[in-house]
């Protein structure tokens, strides 16, 4: 069974450009997720969806940061336009139901410049 | 808001020893997970305890939660240089599905 995936896993744009992130969970995983590590700081929690819906958005920073996952099945962050607060490694993961194991991915290593 | 700390933020010890790492958290959860995330790689899930269980094993893992402390604790027997890495521990929010971690413990195994 093929893990969660992330792609890039890294990319590098300058202040004001737009970037945009893509996560594939684990197949048959209904519940997805976005984290995000900012340097020398916890990992923390951006967003929640169950299938194409957005549970819970409460971690999300701003307005600049847009998730979608249209069909339920991979989702997208993007970022737009990025800041240098910005930089950091983006984690998605994924679980079959709501309070089980999530899964993460590998993570999109972000540079703002 | 509901942090988990672990403790000690780092954590030295000879290959074949055992390292005992410790997590505190704040409000009630359903469940405590912990994490291993090797330097640069993605984290990757090492067990899930729920919350009416006290102990749990994972072939060289053992994990305690003590609810009425607030705390859980990770134990690798018989350690390996391979099990440098930097460790977590994260707890739901209760009635959220969001993961909260904390700052994590870096273990360095000398060979």
């Amino acid at each position: 069974e093929a893990g969660v995936t992330q792609f890039p896993s890294h990319s590098v744009i300058e202040k004001g450009q737009t970037v945009t992130l893509r996560c594939d969970p684990i197949s048959g995983h209904d519940n997805l997720y976005w984290y995000r590590r900012v340097m020398g700081k916890e990992i923390k929690f951006l967003l929640h969806f169950v299938k194409e819906s957005k549970q819970d958005e409460s971690g999300m920073p701003n307005n600049r940061f847009l998730a979608e996952r249209t069909g339920g099945t991979y989702s997208t962050l993007k970022v737009q336009p990025a800041e240098l607060e910005d930089s950091g490694v983006y984690f998605c993961a994924s679980s079959t139901w709501g309070l089980g194991e999530q899964y993460f991915g590998p993570g999109t290593r972000l540079t703002v410049t | 808001s509901q942090q988990g700390e672990e403790d000690p933020q780092a954590l030295s010890i000879q290959e074949g020893e055992n390292a005992t790492m410790n997590c505190s958290y704040k409000t009630s959860i359903n469940n405590l997970q912990w994490y291993r995330q090797n330097s640069g790689r993605g984290l990757v899930h090492l067990i899930l305890i729920r919350s009416n269980e006290r102990e749990k094993h994972s072939g060289r893992l053992r994990v305690t939660l003590d609810t009425s402390k607030k705390s859980s604790s990770l134990l690798i027997t018989a350690s390996r240089a391979a099990d440098t890495a930097s460790y977590f521990c994260a707890t739901d929010a209760g009635s959220s599905y969001k993961l909260i971690f904390g700052s994590g413990t870096r273990l360095l195994v000398r060979p």
